[in-house]
């Protein structure tokens, strides 16, 4: 069974600040990383999918890089917004060939103005 | 263009009761996914529609729980004699398939279920 393990749970990070969190993956069995924004009362948002070790992403402030060797992925904010304020969440297939994803517990980020 | 719908937003029902959660995918989109977050837990894969092949239904929790996809579109996710621990939030997604399982999967805005 893969296990897709994030931290922190939560964050809180004062607003201007940058700030990063990590989703760990067991690195055997890498096909590739998502990462979702999921706001309150909003749809889950994509972000980044990522499959190739060394990539790095980038979406404006966010951006995300991608160890498949060590099973790691960081998801950076820089100059934090309080519009940023969100679960994170990432995921994985689960086996080769499969489209479902499985998700870790996500990291709640507050943005304290 | 439209994104994935779901409805009804939120649905309060009674132990015991059947609900039904619909679900509107992008228009094209071949694949269609169900999850759901109960909780303090984390989303949770129940389902998963590709054209016309066998629905993977490796997720499901119970018999309780049953799916269908008409016309390779809109689905229905049913839940029989609901239980207190269904309750919580279901969400629909949909992709094009075109990458594989780096296919980005686009989300509704969920279904908030509450059993009482």
């Amino acid at each position: 069974i893969l296990n897709v393990e994030q931290s922190p749970q939560s964050l809180h990070v004062q607003e201007g600040d940058s700030t990063n969190f990590t989703c760990s993956f067991p690195s055997s069995n890498f096909y590739a990383l998502h990462w979702y924004r999921w706001e309150t009362a909003k749809s889950p948002e994509a972000l980044f999918v990522m499959t190739l070790n060394g990539d790095e992403k980038k979406k404006g402030r966010i951006s995300a890089t991608l160890n498949t060797k060590e099973g790691y992925s960081y998801l950076y904010i820089k100059g934090s917004q309080p519009e940023d304020s969100a679960t994170y969440l990432c995921a994985s297939p689960p086996i080769q060939g499969a489209q479902k994803l499985v998700f870790g517990q996500g990291t709640r980020l507050t943005i304290n103005p | 263009g439209a994104g994935v719908s779901q409805s009804p937003s939120n649905k309060v029902t009674e132990k015991g009761k059947d609900v039904e959660l619909r679900c509107d995918p992008i228009s094209g989109h071949t694949a269609l996914y169900w999850y759901r977050q109960s909780l303090g837990q984390g989303l949770e894969f129940l389902i998963y529609f590709q054209g016309n092949s066998a629905p993977d239904k490796s997720g499901l929790p119970s018999d309780r729980f049953s799916a269908e996809r008409t016309g390779g579109s809109v689905s229905t996710l049913t839940i029989q004699r609901t239980q207190q621990e269904d309750s919580a939030v279901y969400l629909c997604a949909s992709s094009s398939l075109a990458g594989g399982w780096a296919d980005t999967q686009y989300f509704g805005p969920g279904t908030r279920l509450t059993v009482l």
